[in-house]
């Protein structure tokens, strides 16, 4: 079944702590890219990656950070000094045409 | 700087009527617009981009370079066009920097 999986669904964190939010595509695309959606502001680009071992900030790229050692890996770190990280959080990538597939997104909530 | 935006964050017509999502953009090079569509529980998926001029579930949209729109329209609108519609844009060289607007929740009344 190819496609953008994101995991986890749900995700909660303790304010103070690093998260994590896993991006995996096996659709062999070279870009991808990880928005934050609040109610109201829309998606927000955080982060984007055209190639491997490449990867450029957004509009709100403060206080998160990314990896792309993979073609088919795009992790999220939510940092500590993200002052609001409550959100859902959506990947996408975008291979030789123009169409983005997004995920199913990871909610995630300070506690 | 890339922008988009979408003026109208709810809109409500009713069943048969006419639709008109708005879209403005900014951008200093040549630009490819979509709208994205995110139907209940299901994934933001594409609706159509502005290069393929092609009409989508009865949806159009036309790039006006001249007022930096692209707007959406349906003539006859059904209820299950209720969803939520964003408006995209990225460049058609360089960087391929894919921005959103903030996004249009439609809702059709019978």
């Amino acid at each position: 079944d190819g496609g953008i999986t994101q995991s986890p669904k749900y995700l909660f964190r303790k304010e103070g702590q690093n998260v994590t939010l896993s991006c995996e595509q096996n659709l062999n695309h070279d870009a991808m890219y990880w928005y934050r959606q609040d109610p109201g502001q829309g998606l927000r680009l955080i982060y984007y990656s055209q190639i491997v071992n490449d990867f450029q900030k957004g509009d709100i790229a403060e206080g998160y950070s990314v990896s792309r050692e993979k073609k088919e890996s795009f992790p999220l770190t939510v940092t500590s000094a993200q002052k609001n990280p409550t959100a859902f959080y959506l990947c996408a990538s975008i291979g030789t045409g123009p169409e983005a597939f997004f995920g199913q997104g990871t909610r995630l909530t300070v506690v | 700087a890339q922008r988009v935006t979408q003026p109208e964050k709810l809109l409500s017509v009713f069943k048969g009527a006419p639709v008109e999502l708005k879209c403005n953009y900014s951008y200093s090079g040549s630009p490819e617009l979509f709208w994205y569509v995110q139907y209940s529980r299901q994934r933001l998926q594409l609706l159509l981009r502005h290069i393929s001029r092609e009409s989508i579930k009865g949806f159009t949209a036309d790039l006006n370079k001249g007022e930096t729109s692209f707007h959406l329209k349906k003539p006859f609108a059904q209820e299950e066009d209720s969803a939520m519609y964003y408006c995209a844009l990225s460049g058609l060289q360089g960087a391929q920097k894919l921005v959103f607007g903030q996004g249009t929740r439609l809702t059709i009344n019978p």
